[in-house]
């Protein structure tokens, strides 16, 4: 079982602020990653799916990188709202297996 | 809505009891993939299949298992059902493989008594 680590677990900022949380994966096998934003009670939602190392994407105010070669994944949210707030989960994908992480709880205060 | 079913919403059944959980992914999505999120887990990924064929194994017990059918709908399997079986097991669903943006059903949130 591969270890795929966000930190951090938990965040409380406040509105308007910027912020960002990573996802660490081993480095070898490295096949995909998958970004998941998934708010309580709702289903996950994919927010980007990163494949080449120096990739960089971006869908309004959040934007994430890879590097595949150290092993992370940065996730960035600009100007954070309170509708921000919910958990956001990494998945890595070896090319046979797909693990997620814990995933980062973020808290948006108004 | 991600455009992807899942039936039944809710299941309560028994121990040692067998379960069928259905899928039904968005029109034109060839893969589909089953997960289990439990309460002392994270979300964990079973099985992925992709038109019809079975092309990733996760951590699914040798009790689970599933198909894909040719109208690429997909069932999961679950019999000798244990209490540590409880979960919400959702379904997900892409145009290929895993490479591509996955779209998650709302969830078979099974209880077993």
């Amino acid at each position: 079982i591969l270890n795929v680590e966000q930190s951090p677990q938990s965040l409380h900022v406040q509105e308007g602020d910027s912020t960002n949380f990573t996802c660490s994966f081993p480095s070898s096998n490295f096949y995909a990653l998958h970004w998941y934003r998934w708010e309580t009670a709702k289903s996950p939602e994919a927010l980007f799916v990163m494949t080449l190392n120096g990739d960089e994407k971006k869908k309004g105010r959040i934007s994430a990188t890879l590097n595949t070669k150290e092993g992370y994944s940065y996730l960035y949210i600009k100007g954070s709202q309170p509708e921000d707030s919910a958990t956001y989960l990494c998945a890595f994908w070896t090319g046979n297996q797909f693990y997620f992480g814990t995933g980062t709880s973020l808290t948006v205060i108004p | 809505d991600s455009g992807v079913t899942q039936t039944p919403k809710h299941l309560i059944t028994a121990t040692g009891q067998r379960v069928t959980l259905r899928c039904s992914p968005r029109s034109g999505d060839l893969s589909v993939y089953w997960y289990q999120q439990s309460l002392d887990q994270g979300l964990q990924f079973l099985i992925h299949y992709y038109n019809g064929e079975e092309r990733a194994k996760g951590n699914i017990l040798e009790r689970f298992s599933a198909q894909q059918f040719p109208d690429l709908h997909s069932e999961l399997n679950l019999s000798s059902l244990e209490l540590g079986d409880s979960a919400l097991y959702f379904c997900a669903s892409s145009v290929w493989g895993l490479t591509d943006t996955q779209y998650f059903g709302p969830g078979t949130r099974l209880t077993v008594l």
